[in-house]
């Protein structure tokens, strides 16, 4: 089983809908979870990170942890189509970062 | 500030050779990662230096990559010798001495290397 695990898609949203990207982790001593947004031929940048149960909002990107579940979500709403790219789920655990494998987003005008 | 630095950006070389791939954390960062990421596959973990030390290569694919860092400064990956499968982009990320709350890890440009 996968550390981190995520629907590779790819996921297509018209614009100005909802982005929806979901995420599971193993190893229930993570403490901190982060989303990474890449393009194509560019490095991951940090998006949002999240380490309490809920819901984190930052503009137009919300993060959801349920640890109990073991799950991490982050919604884009109001999506655009410079939000196309690979969404990278990471969970911290024993101060390294692991990846999911990504989901591609496509937002379709 | 400067960001997370990686070099050469870009690297083919045929299969035999031998590659080093250098990066240059952000000053203080004592965490320095080494990640990969081949064509179509999840990025993974190859290993973890704090400071000079390297504290977890459990991803470290086989003996034919060797990671230093000297000083706890820069790192180095080297890839001798080099096989087809190595080809991908080698990603080298640095963050403050606690991950987590607060703090994040700051990616490199990454360096794509062609193994032909």
């Amino acid at each position: 089983q996968k550390e981190v695990e995520q629907n590779s898609g790819p996921l297509s949203v018209p614009e100005g809908a909802i982005a929806s990207l979901n995420c599971t982790y193993s190893d229930r001593g993570s403490q901190s979870f982060f989303w990474y947004r890449q393009y194509s031929g560019k490095s991951p940048e940090l998006i949002m990170f999240i380490y309490s149960n809920g819901d984190k909002e930052d503009g137009r990107f919300t993060a959801q942890l349920n640890k109990a579940s073991q799950y991490v979500s982050l919604l884009i709403r109001d999506s655009q189509p410079s939000d196309s790219a690979t969404y990278l789920c990471a969970s911290e655990g024993a101060s390294k970062i692991i990846f999911g494998s990504g989901t591609r987003l496509s937002i379709r005008p | 500030e400067a960001g997370v630095t990686q070099f050469p950006s870009h690297s083919v070389i045929e299969k035999g050779q031998t590659v080093t791939l250098r990066c240059d954390p952000i000053s203080g960062h004592d965490n320095l990662y080494w990640y990969r990421r081949v064509m179509g596959k999840e990025i993974k973990f190859l290993l973890h230096f704090v400071k000079e030390s390297k504290q977890d290569e459990s991803g470290m694919p086989n003996n034919r990559f060797l990671a230093e860092r000297t000083g706890g400064t820069y790192s180095t990956l080297k890839v001798q010798p080099a096989e087809l499968e190595d080809s991908g982009v080698y990603f080298c990320a640095s963050s403050p001495p606690y991950l987590g709350e607060d703090t994040e890890a700051f990616f490199g440009q990454g360096t794509r290397l062609t193994v032909v």
